[in-house]
């Protein structure tokens, strides 16, 4: 079975300051790891997903996911955050089985000062 | 991105009563659909897989009888919670997947908000 950790329900965190949303997860086959935001009154969406080949993944805002086997992790950061991101942060897992289903986390909420 | 569009946005239903809500993928034709259930500051709990002219693969834990899953177009999911309790209320969220297997991106709809009274 497939599950996904994230250790810190709410992050504050000044504008311009770095942030990183931590991710853990546990599985028994390969998988393939994803990070969702949801901004407020607005539906879930991608950010950035890690399949295979590197494993530092990008967004188009400025985040990167690194991908770490050892660790099984597959935390979060921007070194620059803006009020704009403020945000609830999913990481999710899905694998070759189990009807190819995604798995989420608990939600980390960040909420970036001014 | 692909839109996916879900209704009601929020529902008041009596106890006892039936409450059914759909989920369609606007622009794309989804070959799985996802229902989840999110509780207050929790996560996102997998209810059922739902793939297009078959019947939906329940959660360990998830009630089928009570959770009536329908996919019956490339293009609509419904769920249909029955005999609804106050303990039902929640926040229902569909996914659709536009291609197979566990790669493809999940596009969401903006959840349907359920209060049984």
């Amino acid at each position: 079975a497939q599950s996904v950790t994230q250790l810190d329900s709410q992050v504050p965190v000044f504008e311009e300051a770095p942030v990183e949303l931590r991710c853990n997860y546990s599985s028994s086959v390969s998988v393939y790891l994803f990070w969702y935001v949801q901004y407020p009154n607005q539906g879930l969406q991608l950010l950035l997903k890690y399949l295979s080949g590197s494993t530092l993944v990008e967004s188009i805002n400025g985040f990167e996911a690194e991908f770490n086997k050892s660790q099984t992790s597959f935390h979060l950061r921007k070194p620059s955050v803006h009020i704009s991101d403020t945000a609830e942060y999913f990481c999710a897992v899905s694998g070759n089985t189990g009807g190819f289903k995604t798995i989420f986390g608990a939600g980390t909420r960040l909420f970036v000062k001014a | 991105g692909a839109v996916v569009s879900q209704h009601p946005s929020w529902v008041i239903c009596k106890s006892g009563t039936s409450v059914k809500i759909e989920c369609r993928s606007l622009d794309f034709q989804a070959t799985t659909m996802f229902w989840y259930r999110q509780f207050p500051k929790q996560s996102l709990m997998l209810m059922a897989t739902s793939n297009e002219g078959s019947k939906a693969t329940y959660e360990q834990g998830v009630e089928k009888d009570k959770f009536l899953i329908n996919h019956a177009s490339l293009t609509l999911s419904t769920l249909t919670v029955t005999s609804a309790h106050p303990e039902d209320s929640s926040f229902y969220i569909c996914s659709a997947r536009a291609t197979g297997g566990p790669t493809g991106e999940l596009f969401f709809g903006e959840g349907s908000r359920l209060t049984v009274l």
